[in-house]
């Protein structure tokens, strides 16, 4: 199993182009998550899909677009990247069933993002 | 909103001593409490979590102990090595929000 898998790796955007970071689980977990790690301020949640046909916002959603393509995989879209979204994104997911979420949450790799 | 303070931000000790990290959250509806540690450039990975209705948990040379009167949470290890050295995050989640609140976390030193 790979468990979470995220591309690309790294990335280098100029202010306003677009570009979309993939992620897949083969875990067969119903909730999958993006977050943005920046220096000094922890992971935080951009938006979270609890099972497959739903996403929802999370802490930072701004400037961010989903899609939960199916069970495996969940994408996350910048429509028009900012120097502020210079960060490292990392996906999770987890198995969610009754726990609502209260469950452990596995990592991908992340994806380094740099805006110029 | 929810919020989960983590201290220290570092922490420098020598090998073969204990550590101790502490969190506190702000929303006593948190029933779930995680502990990940980051080395540097990979991924977050759980190490120990702990739920609302036990006190203490241990693993080996790691312990969290938890005090839902007071909201906080504490991660201990015990005869620490080098390899120990890392970010150390917390985070508290509640039933039904699918949300981690993480810590600012703790980048802990274990000097040979």
């Amino acid at each position: 199993n790979a468990g979470v898998t995220q591309t690309p790796k790294f990335q280098v955007l100029k202010t306003g182009q677009s570009m979309t970071l993939q992620c897949a689980q083969d875990m067969n977990h119903n909730s999958m998550y993006w977050y943005r790690q920046d220096p000094g301020m922890g992971l935080r949640l951009i938006y979270y899909s609890a099972s497959e046909g739903t996403t929802d916002k999370g802490e930072v959603p701004n400037g961010y677009n989903v899609s939960r393509l199916n069970k495996r995989e969940f994408s996350l879209r910048l429509e028009s990247a900012a120097p502020s979204q210079t960060s490292v994104y990392f996906c999770a997911s987890s198995v969610s069933g009754g726990g609502g979420g209260t469950d452990t949450q596995y990592f991908g790799p992340g994806t380094r993002l740099t805006v110029l | 909103g929810e919020n989960v303070e983590q201290h220290p931000s570092t922490l420098s000790v020598q090998e073969g001593d204990s550590a101790v990290i502490k969190c506190t959250y702000s929303d006593s509806a948190s029933n779930y409490f995680p502990w990940y540690k980051q080395e540097l450039g990979k991924r977050p990975q759980l190490i120990i979590d702990i739920r609302s209705n036990v006190g203490e948990k241990k693993d080996q040379r790691i312990a969290v102990t938890l005090n839902k009167t007071a909201k906080h949470f504490s991660l201990h290890i015990t005869e620490t090595q080098p390899e120990d050295s890392a970010v150390y995050f917390c985070a508290a989640s509640t039933s039904g929000t699918y949300k981690y609140i993480f810590g600012t976390g703790t980048r802990l030193k274990v000097l040979a």
